[in-house]
């Protein structure tokens, strides 16, 4: 069966220190990845996309990286902080004309 | 600041009512989506419409659910009867498909919806 697989547990770091969350999929071959943050009692925002024959894409603090031997990406965040604080999700193209299946989503929790 | 809105923003409801939800996508977004987000199936796509044509609704139950967009200004998802299985928060989300496949979605605050 088809499956996205992020960490469940909450991520707990210091403000500061590098988070790195990761998205595992099975069964998908996506053409792209996205990256969304979502805070509480909002909709999920933007954050990030890569491409398959993208290995990593940078923006400010945060980096993702696709690995589709692994079929695997990577999502840090440096220098982190409270404000970090938030659900991300990660997000698989998986058909034609737009079509996303998301993650469950990590929450990251940066204390000072 | 263009932005996607959703109303309402809560209901309570009890089992067997008829719900609808609205949604007016940014201006100039000709793909809408619907999803249900709920703690346990995390957020789930139920359909999506471009240029105001479905394009794919197998996430969502026949039965009991219904989307349809009137015009380009709106989009609605009604549930008829509701059920309490269907409390969840429902997020429409709209983006401007360029047909390169690489668009971003834009999602409103979502409509939390519990049914009694």
């Amino acid at each position: 069966s088809q499956k996205i697989e992020q960490n469940s547990e909450a991520l707990n770091i210091q403000e500061g220190k590098t988070a790195t969350l990761t998205c595992n999929y099975t069964n998908y071959s996506p053409a792209y990845l996205q990256w969304y943050r979502q805070d509480p009692g909002r909709g999920p925002v933007f954050l990030l996309l890569i491409r398959e024959n993208e290995k990593e894409k940078r923006k400010e603090r945060l980096k993702v990286t696709f690995d589709t031997t692994l079929k695997q990406s990577l999502f840090h965040i440096t220098a982190s902080q409270p404000a970090d604080s938030a659900t991300y999700l990660c997000a698989l193209e998986t058909g034609t004309a737009s079509k996303l299946t998301f993650g469950t989503g990590t929450r990251l929790q940066v204390t000072l | 600041d263009a932005r996607v809105t959703q109303t309402p923003r809560h209901k309570v409801t009890e089992m067997g009512q008829e719900v609808t939800m609205r949604c007016q996508p940014i201006l100039g977004h000709n793909t809408v989506f619907w999803y249900r987000q709920t703690m346990m199936q995390g957020l789930e796509l139920l359909a999506y419409f471009r240029n105001r044509a479905p394009l794919d609704d197998s996430g969502m139950p026949k039965d009991r659910f219904s989307a349809e967009m009137p015009d380009a200004t709106l989009a609605t998802l009604k549930i008829q009867p509701s059920e309490p299985r269907d409390s969840a928060v429902y997020f429409c989300a709209s983006e401007r498909a360029s047909g390169i496949g690489t668009d971003t979605q834009y999602f409103g605050p979502g409509t939390r919806l519990t049914v009694l």
